[in-house]
Formats: C-alpha cells, structure tokens, sequence
C-alpha cells in the first residue's frame, strides 16, 4: 500500500534562515505531488505541484520554492524565512481513480 | 477567480443527531467535488467524492449532496458520535493547464457532545 512520510514533523527557526522540508511517497509510481500551507483557520493553499521528476508549477507567487530530485522525493525549501511563512505544510499525491488526493503527517513550520 | 466558502463557526451538535455542513462555491462549474476530514495536527483525509451528476452519495453514516444549480454540497453525518467531532473540508476539482488541481474550503468545525 501506498504512504506517504513527511520530516520534520516540527520545526522552530529564525527570521533569514534556510527552510528544507522532504516528503517521500512509497508504494507508488510517478505521482503527482503536492505541496500545500495550512495557516491557523485557514484552508489549505496550494504552494507548487509537480507530474514528474524536475517538473514544478508554481501556484502563488512567494518566498517559497520546490524541487523533485528523484519520483517519489518532493522538497520544499527557502533561502530566507519570513515571518509569513508559519504555518502547517502538508504534501499530497493523488490517486488514480478518483483525483483524491493522499496527505501526509505535516510539517508545523514556526518562523520566529 | 473561484471561491469555496465554508461555515466558519463551529457546529455544535448533541450525540445521536444529524450534523449537516454546507459547501457553497461560485465562479466554476466543477466537475466534481469532494469532501475530507481534518483531526487536529493531522493531514485532512478522504472521505467522499459526488459528480456533477450525482445528487446523492452515501457512505456508511455518511451523506453527500450536490445541486450545480444552487452550487452548493451539503455533508451530513447521521447519528452523530463524540469521534465524529473534526474539521471537515469541501474541495472542488479545477483543470488548469490540463492538469486537475482541488480548491478547498477553509472548513467547518464539528463538535458533538455526549
């Protein structure tokens, strides 16, 4: 069966430093991967999707960027953290027969 | 641009009652929609997905409606019990540049009391 890992789980960091979130899927093949921010009473925002390996779309513009070094490794990552960028990140992939989409644990990113 | 909007507030309903939640979009047609469940900390997970044409969807004590006409899908629970008590979200499907992407609501808050 298919999971979905996510690390880590929990992150403090200060204003300016680099951001490295990894979510992994396994138990699929070429997934459509999904990144997504939850603020606090928020719905989910799609930050960047990807159809394959080094193919990234962009949803919003922001301080924000993403990587697929290999099929089923999806990176999200910063060269400066803002303030702004708190929040809970989820990664999802999407199932075949319906569009669902498969979240993972999350990563609660707090930038102080 | 497309809009999901969701009950803000909590719904706060007794065990062993009918919890009903609304979805309401505009701007888009969507070919279908679905709806997953939120625990706190957690990552939302699937729970049902109703086509433009399905009225009605039934899972378990689980109910999905849809009018295109209104735009509008209600989700209700039936029998309701304290674990049913999550945040739950309506998520439409949009194509954008040949690939499907899901908008989703902000969700509702449900809390049912023994």
């Amino acid at each position: 069966s298919q999971t979905i890992h996510q690390w880590p789980a929990t992150l403090v960091q200060p204003v300016g430093s680099p951001l490295s979130l990894e979510c992994t899927v396994e138990g699929t093949s070429n997934p459509n991967l999904y990144w997504y921010r939850q603020a606090a009473g928020r719905g989910l925002q799609l930050l960047f999707y990807s159809v394959g390996i080094g193919q990234i779309s962009s949803e919003v513009p922001q301080n924000l960027s993403a990587s697929r070094p290999q099929d089923r490794q999806f990176i999200l990552s910063s060269k400066k953290l803002l303030l702004s960028d708190s929040g809970f990140y989820l990664c999802a992939w999407r199932g075949d027969r319906r569009n669902e989409q498969f979240f993972g644990p999350g990563t609660r990113l707090t930038v102080l | 641009s497309q809009k999901i909007e969701q009950n803000s507030e909590a719904l706060n309903i007794q065990e062993g009652k009918t919890a009903t939640l609304t979805c309401n979009y505009t701007n888009y047609s969507p070919a279908y929609l679905q709806w997953y469940r939120q625990d706190p900390g957690r990552g939302p997970v699937f729970l049902l997905l109703i086509r433009e044409n399905e009225k009605e969807k039934r899972k378990e004590r689980l109910k999905v409606t849809f009018d295109t006409t209104l735009k509008q899908s209600l989700f209700h629970i039936t029998a309701s019990q304290p674990a049913d008590s999550a945040t739950y979200l309506c998520a439409l499907v949009r194509n954008s540049g040949g690939y499907n992407k899901l908008i989703f609501g902000a969700g509702t808050r449900l809390a049912v009391h023994p």
